[in-house]
């Protein structure tokens, strides 16, 4: 299994771009989450999903859209980008069943995105 | 609403203790433990359930006092593959699946 994977691994958007960030896992997972990490901060959640066709916001969805068609995608759309938006984003999966609901997490390897 | 975590670093020889605390200021259904090294994805470590339920590594060990919306992570007897930045997240008993991390505790260990 190749686990969860994301591209791309960096990326650099001039001011009022857009672009997707892809995420997919091959676990069979039905929780999937997009988090960002600013510099030295900790993980703040963009927006997650427990399941094919629903979605709900996290702490800072402002800025961004999902959607979750399949199982195995995830992708995150920025619209119009902005410098503030310059982070880390972290993509992860978790299975539902079992300790309900609270599974371990397991994490992509993480899209560099810079917007100057 | 975010949780607290303390201290914000702590530096070790090789072979000493730490304990790392995380404490909410909402009801906890659920505290979640990770490591990140630098440059790196955050790596699971343990879950701890309200009602004593747990999942984890071996080698690590934390407890989840529910009165007190607090958690707390031992690291015993600590190695230099221990050093990195730990996470705690928590979810609330709103039923949400929303895992909200704290701001992190940075550890090294030195020989």
């Amino acid at each position: 299994n190749a686990g969860v994977t994301q591209t791309p691994k960096f990326r650099i958007l001039k001011i009022g771009q857009s672009m997707t960030l892809q995420c997919t896992q091959d676990m069979n997972h039905n929780y999937m989450y997009w988090y960002r990490q600013d510099p030295g901060m900790g993980l703040k959640l963009i927006y997650y999903s427990v399941g094919a066709g629903i979605t709900d916001k996290g702490e800072v969805p402002n800025g961004y859209n999902v959607s979750r068609s399949t199982t195995e995608d995830f992708p995150l759309r920025l619209e119009l980008a902005a410098p503030s938006q310059t982070s880390v984003y972290f993509c992860a999966s978790s299975d539902g069943a079992g300790l309900a609901g609270n599974n371990e997490q397991f994490f992509g390897p993480g899209t560099r995105l810079t917007v100057l | 609403q975010q949780p607290v975590q303390s201290p914000q670093a702590v530096i070790l020889r090789e072979g000493e203790d730490a304990v790392i605390n995380c404490s909410s200021s909402k009801a906890l259904y659920s505290v979640h433990w990770y490591r990140q090294k630098h440059g790196e994805a955050p790596v699971f470590l343990m879950i701890l359930l309200k009602g004593g339920e747990q999942k984890g590594h071996e080698k690590i060990s934390a407890s989840f006092n529910e009165k007190k919306q607090q958690s707390s992570l031992y690291l015993t007897a600590s190695q230099l593959s221990y050093s990195g930045t730990y996470f705690c997240g928590t979810r609330g008993t709103d039923s949400s699946y929303k895992l909200i991390f704290g701001s992190g505790t940075r550890l090294l260990v030195r020989p």
